[in-house]
This record gives structure tokens, sequence and C-alpha cells, in this order.
């Protein structure tokens, strides 16, 4: 079957850094998506990556390894609004998004 | 300001009612979705458009129906056949059915007793 797996939970402080990892059992998608959902509100387009590699907006970077069937969201230098979920997604064929069960980032002072 | 609006935020019905939620758009984008989302969970994929007049299921569409009669809109019911229709709705559009990234309206919290 299709599936995306993230860790539900990640708790770090502030400045760290924190790794969201998004594993997938999926195939012919056309790339991978973050997105990032306060509590109650919408979610947010934060990166994509449709190639191989490393995609890079300001603390926020975002990898992708097709071979490996798996991706990973960084968050650098973490501040308390960064508390959130983060939800990675696949683009299937004509336009049906696939979101992975999110990751709850908990930063503390 | 360009942007996706869901109205009403909070819903309240009876069991065996019909309810729509209704979502506009005026970013003059060709594909809409609708999403559930339940507590602690990520988001499923209900019905999606890709232009208007046609639209698609998706994963979880049974006790659901769409309608596309304008491009800027996109409503959805949920009836009486939905099981358990409590949950956290969510309007999306993306700019074409290949496009990357999603624009999500503020949802609507639907709770049915």
């Amino acid at each position: 079957g299709q599936s995306l797996e993230q860790p539900s939970e990640v708790t770090a402080v502030e400045g760290a850094i924190v790794q969201i990892n998004c594993t997938y059992q999926t195939s012919g998608f056309y790339g991978l998506s973050w997105y990032q959902q306060h509590d109650g509100g919408a979610p947010t387009f934060l990166s994509y990556n449709a190639l191989d590699g490393l995609e890079e907006t300001g603390r926020f970077s975002s990898f992708l390894s097709r071979s490996d069937s798996y991706g990973y969201l960084l968050l650098q230098e973490l501040q308390m609004k960064d508390s959130a979920s983060y939800f990675c997604a696949v683009c299937h064929s004509w336009g049906k998004f696939q979101f992975g069960a999110g990751t709850q980032v908990v930063v503390t002072p | 300001d360009g942007g996706i609006t869901q109205s009403p935020k909070y819903l309240f019905r009876k069991e065996g009612q019909n309810v729509t939620l209704s979502c506009e758009q005026n970013l003059n984008h060709d594909a809409m979705y609708w999403y559930r989302q339940d507590p602690g969970q990520g988001l499923r994929l209900i019905y999606y458009s890709q232009i208007v007049n046609d639209f698609q299921k998706g994963d979880i569409a049974e006790g659901y129906s769409v309608s596309r009669e304008k491009k800027e809109s996109f409503p959805l019911t949920v009836t009486s056949a939905q099981k358990n229709p409590t949950a956290f709705y969510l309007c999306a559009s993306s700019d074409g059915p290949s496009s990357y990234e999603q624009y999500f309206g503020p949802g609507t919290r639907l709770t049915v007793t």
C-alpha cells in the first residue's frame, strides 16, 4: 500500500536543530512537500523537493532521496513560534495528494 | 487580498441532518480539494476537482458529496450517511493538478451530536 511515516513528536530547546524524517512506501509521485500547521490553524506550505537533494529556505531545509524512499525537514535555530505540527505530503498523478500523520514539534525555553 | 475562505468556522448539527460547508477562492486556481482532519492525525483527502464541472473521489469520499459549478467555489455536503462526521474540514486550492503547493482555507470545525 501507499503510506508516509513520520515520528509523532519531537521536543527540542530554543536555538537547537531538529530533523523530522518522512519515510514512504509509494511510487510515481511528482515530489515531496512539507507543511506547517499551528494548533487550530490552516496548514501552510514550507518546502518542496522535486529532485533528490537539499533545498534550503531560510532556517528550514528539506531533503529527498527517492532511492532510499526517504526525506526530511530540517529546522535550524529553533524559535518558540516553530512549535507546531509538520506534515510531509506527496503529490501523485492527477493532483491527488497524500499526507503523513504529522510530527508535533515542541520547542522549550 | 487573494485567498481561500471557508464558512462558518464552527458548525453544529444534529445527527441525521445534511450540512453543506462553503469554500470560495479568488486565486484563480483550477484545482480545489477537501480534506478531513481528526485530532492528532494527518489530512485525508475527501474529494478533489481539477476543473469546473469535474471532480474525483479521494480516499474517504463515502458519505460526502461535492459540486464544482464555478471555478471559485467548491462546496462540500456532509450527508447523514457519513457515520462519523465530527471533524475539522479543510479546503485547499492549487494552480493545477501537478502543482506542489496547496493553499488552505482556515477550516470549518463540524460537530454532530
